[in-house]
């Protein structure tokens, strides 16, 4: 069965630059949660999806903004980006929205800004 | 607000060493508690996870995790490790009705020697 996927694996931008990361969920779970990890913390969560509405948003600015498409695939799109962006976003799904329930993560997207 | 604190940030261990991770949450209602690890060049990985009954959960690869809800504890055991845990290892909480707003800690490095 096919995981989590992500693309791109890596991303270079400069400051200022919109950028955009796409994830695709295991088959049948209809979540998608987004967490930014920077080097040495553990991953912050950004935002979860659930049949294409917004059920969660964590503390970043509003240059982060998402959607969720009618077959359960994810976008994150960061605007303006700031040196201080520069990390590995991670994405994961899980079957439904909310607790007990399991997430499981893609392998992330690099993104360097410079 | 929800927080996850791991005492230690670096671990080194010779093989067949036993190990215990500490992980301490912050939250006063119903949790559900992770341990995920990250190996080497991989994605993070579901090692074990705490919904609800017995507090001594088994995990994959012989990790365990106790739950002690009284020390708002959840602490990774393995009675001895093996060169190929060398690994991140995180600890994580959702709180329940939360959406999957996931709080991680800040990892643990473990470093195991041959």
């Amino acid at each position: 069965d096919a995981g989590v996927t992500q693309s791109p694996t890596h991303l270079i931008k400069t400051r200022g630059q919109q950028v955009t990361l796409r994830c695709s969920p295991i088959s049948g779970h209809k979540s998608v949660s987004w967490y930014q990890q920077v080097l040495g913390q553990g991953p912050q969560f950004i935002f979860q999806y659930y049949e294409k509405e917004e059920r969660g948003r964590g503390n970043f600015p509003d240059r982060f903004s998402a959607r969720q498409f009618p077959n359960y695939s994810s976008e994150l799109n960061v605007n303006a980006l700031l040196l201080g962006d520069s990390a590995l976003y991670l994405c994961a799904s899980s079957f439904g929205d909310l607790p007990p329930d399991t997430q499981y993560f893609g392998p992330g997207t690099r993104l360097t800004v410079l | 607000a929800q927080s996850v604190s791991q005492h230690n940030h670096h671990v080194i261990l010779s093989e067949a060493a036993s190990l215990e991770l500490g992980c301490n949450y912050s939250y006063g209602g119903t949790v559900n508690l992770f341990w995920y690890v990250q190996y080497p060049g991989q994605h993070l990985q579901l090692l074990l996870k705490y919904f609800s009954g017995d507090p001594l959960v088994k995990g994959i690869k012989g990790f365990e995790a106790e739950f002690i809800k009284s020390k708002f504890s959840f602490n990774l055991r393995k009675p001895s490790v093996q060169w190929s845990d060398t690994a991140e290892y995180f600890c994580a909480v959702i709180g329940s009705g939360n959406n999957n707003d996931m709080r991680f800690g800040a990892g643990t490095r473990l470093t195991v020697k041959p």
